[in-house]
């Protein structure tokens, strides 16, 4: 495997469910990022962690709980989720040397509440 | 308010023409402009990227150019190819925090073969 991996690539949760979704990257990146991008808006920055501590959380309710166990994974653990949510959840990794080198993306799960 | 503007929501042209996709920023404390493509069903993927301290980058058939004065940047694709049709998404960072990447809502390029 290369590159940045996510599983599952769909979803479909009732709002009382609750889902994780797992981000690996092997690319030797030391940070990861969660992206939302819900149809016809840009995306979303979630949340950012570099070597393993979370350094951003974008105002992000309580009903996504991120968790970054290493370096290489990634997960977004779901709650209680509202039909709003519905969306392509994006995770990125890169390596923060040089401070602005680019995201690599994965290829999304694509999340429905009902 | 978005802080990253791509004003036209989708583009088409002709193979082998000239594509001219457009962004504009609000954010003056933008230093560093990131240009990601997406096909269908994939992640973006990082196409080319400038620094505030040049007006021009070229990598190959892609070329971006930024006008700070303006708060301006496009990127130019010459020739377009069929397999250049994508979702274009221009980026915006700064060095305050270069994790924090501000996407524009993307153009829809469709080159017609």
């Amino acid at each position: 495997e290369t590159g940045v991996t996510q599983t599952p690539r769909h979803l479909v949760m009732g709002m009382t469910n609750k889902k994780s979704l797992k981000c690996e990257q092997h690319l030797g990146h030391n940070a990861m990022y969660w992206y939302k991008q819900s149809a016809k808006k840009p995306l979303e920055l979630m949340f950012v962690y570099n070597f393993k501590e979370q350094t951003e959380n974008n105002s992000v309710p309580s009903r996504f709980s991120p968790e970054c166990p290493n370096s290489s994974h990634l997960f977004l653990h779901l709650h209680t989720l509202q039909p709003e949510d519905s969306a392509l959840y994006l995770c990125a990794s890169r390596d923060r040397d040089p401070p602005n080198s680019p995201l690599h993306f994965g290829n999304g799960t694509r999340l429905t509440v009902t | 308010d978005q802080q990253v503007k791509q004003n036209s929501p989708s583009l088409s042209v002709q193979e082998g023409r000239i594509s001219i996709l457009n962004c504009d920023y609000t954010n003056s404390m933008f230093d560093y402009f990131l240009w990601y493509k997406k096909y269908p069903a994939e992640g973006p993927t990082f196409l080319i990227s400038i620094s505030s301290i040049k007006d021009k980058n070229e990598d190959g058939r892609f070329t971006v150019f930024l006008n700070k004065s303006a708060k301006h940047l496009s990127l130019h694709i010459v020739p377009s190819q069929p397999g250049d049709s994508a979702v274009y998404f221009c980026a915006a960072s700064a060095q305050t925090s270069y994790d924090k990447v501000i996407f524009g809502p993307g153009t829809s390029l469709s080159v017609i073969p």
